[in-house]
């Protein structure tokens, strides 16, 4: 069955200091990969989206996300991380289903002044 | 632009007492619709998915069902809760067709049991 790994159940970063958050899919056709962020008691909200193209994208709050098919990766960095990013990050797969997104288990990211 | 309204946000509810959550999009027509539970640290649940007025799928067999009576209109319902359904419900929606399309979700419900 298709899965999203997400191995980082929770990260801490100081502010200022860069971060990644891993993200590895196991559907071996053309993945449809998505990033969103969910802060405490809210929706989760889309960060950005790879389909094909160019393997870096960018996406909202200075975020962006690099494809790598040989990785079966796609993780999502940020050079300085603010405070106002503490909150659980989702990485989700289309690929394989018309319909449904295969979603990671979450990073939780937390942000020491 | 497409909105996506899920109410109440807040429940309190009696174990065995009936459950109705309601959900509506707004700006977009025959939208796929979603219901998600996200439990303390178990990540997002697909709980139901519709493609189209009437047309309902379920993921996993529980003590809730789903209707979508309108176009834009996703309800989670239950005759009798439980205990076990304490948890966040989240409606999401997406453009119809293709896998390329990304959901998009409501604010939640956090749902308590008592």
């Amino acid at each position: 069955a298709q899965s999203v790994t997400q191995p980082d159940i929770h990260i801490t970063v100081s502010e200022g200091a860069s971060l990644e958050l891993r993200c590895n899919y196991s559907y071996g056709a053309t993945p449809y990969l998505f990033w969103y962020v969910q802060s405490p008691g809210q929706g989760l909200q889309l960060l950005l989206k790879y389909f094909s193209g160019d393997t870096l994208v960018q996406g909202i709050k200075g975020f962006e996300a690099e494809f790598k098919r040989s990785q079966s990766s796609f993780n999502l960095r940020k050079p300085s991380v603010h405070w106002s990013d503490a909150a659980e990050y989702f990485c989700a797969d289309g690929g394989g289903s018309n319909y449904k997104l295969t979603f990671g288990k979450g990073t939780l990211l937390t942000v020491n002044p | 632009s497409q909105t996506i309204h899920q109410w109440p946000a807040t429940l309190v509810q009696p174990v065995g007492s009936p459950l109705s959550l309601e959900c509506t999009v707004e700006g977009t027509s025959n939208p796929n619709l979603y219901w998600y539970r996200q439990a303390a640290g178990r990540g997002l649940q697909l709980l139901f998915y519709s493609v189209g007025i009437g047309q309902i799928s379920s993921e996993v067999p529980q003590n809730l069902s789903a209707s979508r009576p309108q176009d834009r209109q996703f309800i989670l319902s239950s005759k009798k809760l439980l205990l076990s359904d304490s948890g966040f419900y989240l409606c999401a929606w997406s453009a119809e067709s293709s896998s390329n399309q990304p959901q998009h979700f409501g604010d939640g419900t956090r749902l308590s049991i008592l």
